[in-house]
């Protein structure tokens, strides 16, 4: 079993509609995520980050998060073409030295 | 503005050569990593430091070495390049924060062909 899991895509949404990625981790103990975005050819940028359950917003995302079920999603309100890219879903692993575990990225496609 | 800068954004190298990336921070993090990352399989950690005397293997450091000159720099070695290690390769830092938090910030990557 992977240690973070994200469907591949391609997510395909229309411009103005909200898009919904999911990810989910094996780490029970696992206390930090972070949502990256990147564009193709570019290097992933941090957009979120949340550290406890629920819901966090900034602007036009939403992460939430669910301890108990190992899942983590983020919400994109309003989708623009500029939102396509791929989101890279990050665990912090618990234990000994904090090391970041990627997911391969789920790749979103916002159409006009 | 406080960067993560790589060099070179592009190589072009054969079997058997010697490569050094290089990767230079002015963010002041004292923790830096290097990752590498193929289509399909996301990123993935090939060496990280914590500080100067810190250095530890990732989950794919066999055919790699690094090297941290200084806090602000952090070099990695291909000592004898294969195909297999064609690649995009990204330089990221962190500093630790409270309870573990470990925001990582990225370079601008190397693409790195070996023929």
């Amino acid at each position: 079993q992977k240690e973070v899991e994200q469907n591949s895509g391609p997510l395909s949404v229309p411009e103005g509609a909200i898009a919904s990625l999911n990810c989910t981790y094996s780490d029970r103990g696992s206390q930090s995520f972070f949502w990256y975005r990147q564009y193709s050819g570019k290097s992933p940028e941090l957009i979120m980050s949340i550290y406890s359950n629920g819901d966090k917003e900034d602007g036009r995302f939403t992460a939430q998060l669910n301890k108990a079920s190992q899942y983590v999603s983020l919400l994109i309100r309003d989708s623009q073409p500029s939102d396509s890219a791929t989101y890279l879903c990050a665990v912090l692993i618990s234990g000994g030295y904090n090391k970041l575990i990627f997911g391969a990225g789920t790749r979103l496609a916002v159409h006009p | 503005d406080a960067d993560v800068t790589q060099t070179p954004r592009n190589r072009i190298t054969k079997t058997g050569k010697r490569i050094m990336l290089e990767c230079s921070q002015t963010k002041g993090h004292d923790r830096m990593y290097w990752y590498r990352q193929d289509p399909g399989l996301g990123l993935r950690l090939i060496y990280y430091s914590f500080d100067v005397k810190d250095i530890n293997k990732g989950e794919i450091s066999d055919g790699y070495s690094v090297s941290r000159q200084a806090q602000a720099k952090f070099s990695l070695s291909l000592e004898s390049a294969i195909p297999n290690q064609t690649a995009l390769y990204f330089c990221a830092t962190s500093v630790l924060r409270d309870k573990g938090y470990n925001e990582q910030f990225f370079g601008p990557g190397t693409r790195l062909t070996v023929l």
